[in-house]
């Protein structure tokens, strides 16, 4: 069963921050958040493993919170180079399969 | 600089015609997938592979196999090609354990049935 993430979609201005959000109904290994750029393959941006820890990269972090099966992607003072589609991939034990949710598209406009 | 290669970027096959996609990876990981890309649907998972000759089903593994017969290459086969399987189709690959990083991706193969 795929993680359901949300909004679907978002536009921001340039500088502006989002969240975008991915729940699981499993109990989580890790969860992979990726960004994909309009005709590309995904790329892989982090990765979270339980026991609540938050990470960074650059201006983009990220949270998982094991108790809820959630997890949040930060970008803060958001640029144009931030548009694409957020895919969060998730795991349930160390070599299992990695499922992704639907997405969500970011437009960041001037 | 690591590499998913997919063999096709594109691909037009008949209804009913059998349809390899190979994808190869040049980073000696373990595990390897197919997802399958379709508007609305995000990256669904049709196989993955945790070794050579060792396979699991994904979530949508109906109307495909996979052959792993070497570590660097995947295959994906349609058996019998119809055009619900028209979509973009993704390879990826990663080290065996979820902890130890992400995964990579191929640039896709769209694929049309018609």
């Amino acid at each position: 069963q795929q993680p359901v993430q949300s909004p679907q979609a978002v536009i921001l201005r340039e500088g502006e921050d989002a969240v975008i959000n991915c729940s699981s109904s499993k109990a989580l290994y890790s969860v992979h958040w990726y960004r994909q750029k309009h005709g590309e393959a995904p790329v892989f941006l982090m990765i979270l493993l339980k026991g609540g820890e938050q990470k960074g990269h650059d201006k983009i972090s990220a949270s998982f919170n094991e108790k809820k099966q959630q997890s949040s992607l930060y970008l803060t003072a958001s640029q144009l180079s931030y548009s694409g589609t957020y895919f969060c991939g998730t795991a349930t034990g160390t070599a299992s399969k990695l499922t992704f949710g639907t997405g969500t598209r970011l437009q960041v406009t001037l | 600089d690591v590499k998913v290669t997919q063999s096709s970027r594109y691909l037009v096959k008949r209804t009913g015609e059998k349809v390899f996609l190979e994808c190869v990876q040049d980073m000696d990981h373990e595990n390897m997938f197919w997802y399958r890309q379709d508007p609305g649907l995000g990256l669904r998972l049709i196989y993955f592979s945790y070794d050579v000759k060792m396979k699991e089903k994904g979530d949508i593994p109906e109307g495909y196999s996979v052959s792993r017969e070497k570590k660097e290459r995947f295959s994906l086969i349609l058996e019998s090609a119809s055009t619900n399987q028209t979509s973009m189709y993704l390879c990826a690959s990663s080290l065996w354990d979820r902890a130890q990083g992400g995964a990579f991706f191929g640039q896709g193969t769209r694929l049309t049935v018609v």
